[in-house]
């Protein structure tokens, strides 16, 4: 069974700018969490979307947003890039986010902002 | 003070030593509590995963959590290098929004 994808895995952009990031689920998984990783504040939660509907949101300010496509395949967009939004964005796929032991993380996509 | 508290590293141990990483807690909520492996440029894994208290023993992996003192431990037995990796912790509460918090993370080192 293939695992999770994320596509772009390496992007540089500047300040100001948007990006959007993609991620396809593992087949059958219809929960798709994202998180980012930076060296100081660790793993941290984004959203989560199931079913094409944001479940769960973390404490992000609104430029960060996602959706979910009906094959579960999911976009997250930052727009208006600032210097601390370079991070590692990791995307999780599972049966659900309400059973941790079944989530999956995908290899991430490094964002650098110049 | 975060949630969960784990000390970044990096720890260097010798090959075949007993590793102990730890994290600590503050939301007595927490019901899951999962160890992900992440090696440089890959997303996590997960490695070993427990409900509520107690221990849970996988190969050279033995997960233990201490609800009382909000303290929970993975011990590595007979490291390896192919060990040598960022470790970190996560906490799940059972009910509500489900959104797991995360350690920063502990760097290990194997060294032959």
């Amino acid at each position: 069974k293939a695992g999770v994808t994320q596509t772009p895995r390496y992007l540089i952009k500047t300040r100001g700018q948007q990006v959007t990031l993609s991620c396809s689920p593992i087949s059958g998984h219809r929960s798709v969490s994202w998180y980012q990783q930076t060296p100081g504040q660790g793993l941290q939660f984004l959203f989560e979307y199931f079913s094409e509907t944001q479940r769960n949101k973390g404490n992000f300010p609104g430029r960060f947003s996602g959706r979910q496509f009906s094959n579960s395949r999911s976009e997250m967009n930052v727009s208006t890039l600032e210097l601390g939004d370079s991070a590692l964005y990791l995307c999780a796929s599972s049966l659900s986010l309400a059973s941790p032991n079944e989530q999956f993380f995908g290899p991430g996509t490094r964002l650098t902002v110049l | 003070q975060k949630e969960v508290e784990q000390d970044p590293g990096p720890l260097s141990v010798p090959e075949g030593a007993i590793v102990s990483l730890n994290c600590t807690y503050s939301n007595s909520a927490f019901q899951y509590f999962m160890w992900y492996r992440q090696y440089s440029r890959k997303g996590p894994e997960l490695l070993m995963y427990t409900y509520s208290s107690g221990n849970k023993e996988d190969g050279r992996f033995t997960a233990q959590v201490d609800k009382s003192s909000k303290y929970i431990s993975l011990f590595i037995r007979d490291s390896q290098p192919s060990d040598s990796a960022t470790y970190l912790c996560a906490m799940q509460a059972s009910g509500g929004s489900y959104i797991p918090t995360f350690g920063r993370g502990t760097s290990l080192i194997v060294h032959p």
